[in-house]
C-alpha cells in the first residue's frame, strides 16, 4: 500500500520560472492538505483540498501561489513567477476526512531551491 | 490562531529517557499530534491525545492537560535512530483538518 507520493522530491527553478509541485495521496485519500516548511520553523498550513474543491487556502499567498486536486490525477501546488523567499520544503499530506483522531499521513516533500 | 512552544533542541545518552513538552494556546482545543521527522524525510505520525492522561506505545508515550494547555512526549530506552525533530502540533474545534505545528525539538542521541 504506497504512501503519500511526491515528486519531483528537489526541484531547482531561477527567479520567475515556474514551479509545479505534484502530489498522489495515499490509496483511498480524498483529502489533501500542502504545508511550508521553512528552514528552522515548523511546518505552516497552506491549503486543503478535496477532490475538484479548494476548503480552505488561507495559508496560501493570494499572489502566484494557486493549487488544484483534479478529479483524476494529483493534486497541483504551482508557484508563478518563484522569487528566492519561495525556496522550502513543501509537504504534502492525505487523509480520509476531517475528524476527531483523523490522522494526516505526510508525504516525503519536495525542496525547492529558487536560484 | 495557535501559539505552540517546545523546545529547539535536546540531547540525550543512549539508553536514557528523554521528555519533550509543549504548551500551547488555542480558543477551541481538538486534538494534539506528535510527530517525528528525520531529516530530508516525511514527519510521520507518533501519537494522538485529545482526552487528558498518558497514552502508552511502546518505547513512546504521550500527556495531554487539557486544562494547562500542556502535553509531553516521553522517549524512553533512547536508540541512536531516536535522533530526529519532534514536531507537537495542535488541531482546533474550528478548524478541525488544519495542524498547526510548533518548530520542532532536535533530539540528538549520543553513544
Amino acid at each position: 500500500n504506497a504512501g503519500v507520493m511526491q515528486n519531483p522530491r528537489h526541484l531547482v527553478r531561477r527567479r520567475g520560472q515556474e514551479a509545479r509541485l505534484r502530489c498522489s495521496p495515499m490509496k483511498g485519500h480524498s483529502h489533501v492538505y500542502w504545508y511550508r516548511q521553512l528552514p528552522e520553523e515548523g511546518l505552516k498550513f497552506m491549503v486543503y483540498l478535496q477532490k475538484e474543491n479548494i476548503i480552505d487556502e488561507s495559508g496560501m499567498p493570494k499572489e502566484r501561489f494557486s493549487a488544484e486536486f483534479p478529479k483524476e490525477g494529483p493534486s497541483i501546488l504551482r508557484i508563478q513567477q518563484v522569487v528566492r523567499g519561495d525556496s522550502a520544503a513543501y509537504f504534502c499530506a492525505s487523509s480520509l476526512g476531517p475528524g476527531t483522531g483523523d490522522e494526516q499521513f505526510f508525504g516525503p516533500g519536495t525542496r525547492l531551491t529558487v536560484l | 490562531g495557535q501559539n505552540i512552544d517546545q523546545p529547539t533542541e535536546m540531547t540525550a545518552t543512549e539508553g536514557a529517557i528523554v521528555q519533550i513538552n509543549c504548551t500551547y494556546q488555542t480558543s477551541g482545543f481538538n486534538g494534539l499530534f506528535w510527530y517525528q521527522q528525520h531529516a530530508g524525510e516525511a514527519p510521520t505520525f507518533l501519537s494522538y491525545n485529545v482526552l487528558d492522561g498518558l497514552e502508552e506505545k511502546g518505547r513512546f508515550s504521550s500527556f495531554l492537560s487539557r486544562s494547562k494547555g500542556y502535553s509531553y512526549l516521553l522517549l524512553k530506552e533512547l536508540q541512536m535512530k531516536d535522533s530526529a525533530s519532534y514536531l507537537c502540533a495542535v488541531r482546533d474545534i474550528a478548524n478541525d483538518y488544519k495542524l498547526s505545528f510548533g518548530a520542532g525539538t532536535t533530539v540528538t542521541v549520543r553513544a
